[in-house]
């Protein structure tokens, strides 16, 4: 079965840091690979997703992630975060038995001035 | 882009009350919709899966007697919490997707947070 280890619960950065979020899953079969942000008391939104293709995928606002499946990691990563992007990161990987997305824990990014 | 909305956004009841809660996809055709339950530091939590016209999957240990959930069309599930407890009390995301997706790819509402007192 699926799984999917955010090891970083909490990630407090200064503003213009760069920042790195972990995650790794497990899984026997191909996957496809997904980070969604969620700001405070709203649902989620998708930053960026791995499908296929390249390894390296980025979003709009800055963000890239890297499958490495030897690794078996889509880490995400900024050079220079905004106090904007605090909130919480999910990793998410496909495959649940109902074609449910399987989440991780979450990471909560912290940005301060 | 699609879009699925969730009503309420918030709602509080009184213990033994029910409550409604509605996922609807705006501007596509969802022919599979999931319902999580997001706990405070924890992750998101899948409750069941409904398809369009059929009975909804529930996840091990989720009451399918108290989590009452229809999916009555293809833009429309609802979720009802039925004799509500506090410990019911949470935040109630739903998602949806189609079919023949082989990207997995849902989208999320906003979500619900109940709070009973």
């Amino acid at each position: 079965a699926q799984s999917v280890t955010q090891l970083d619960s909490q990630v407090p950065v200064f503003e213009e840091a760069p920042v790195e979020l972990r995650c790794n899953y497990s899984s026997s079969v191909s996957v496809y690979l997904f980070w969604y942000v969620q700001y405070p008391n709203q649902g989620l939104q998708l930053l960026l997703k791995y499908l296929s293709g390249s390894t390296l995928v980025e979003s709009i606002n800055g963000f890239e992630a890297e499958f490495n499946k030897s690794q078996t990691s889509f880490h995400l990563r900024k050079p220079s975060v905004h106090i904007s992007d605090t909130a919480e990161y999910f990793c998410a990987v496909s495959g649940g038995s109902q074609g449910n997305l399987i989440f991780g824990k979450g990471t909560k990014l912290s940005v301060k001035p | 882009g699609a879009v699925v909305s969730q009503h309420p956004s918030r709602v509080i009841c009184k213990s033994g009350t029910s409550v409604k809660i509605e996922c609807r996809s705006l501007d596509f055709q969802a022919t599979t919709m999931f319902w999580y339950r997001q706990f405070p530091k924890k992750s998101l939590m899948l409750m069941a899966t409904s398809n369009e016209g059929s009975k909804a999957t529930y996840e091990q240990g989720v009451e399918k007697d108290k989590f009452l959930i229809n999916h009555a069309s293809l833009t429309l599930s609802t979720l009802t919490v039925t004799s509500a407890h506090p410990e019911d009390s949470s935040f109630y995301i739903c998602s949806a997707g189609t079919s023949g997706s082989h990207t997995y790819e849902q989208y999320f509402g906003p979500g619900t947070r109940l709070t009973v007192t």
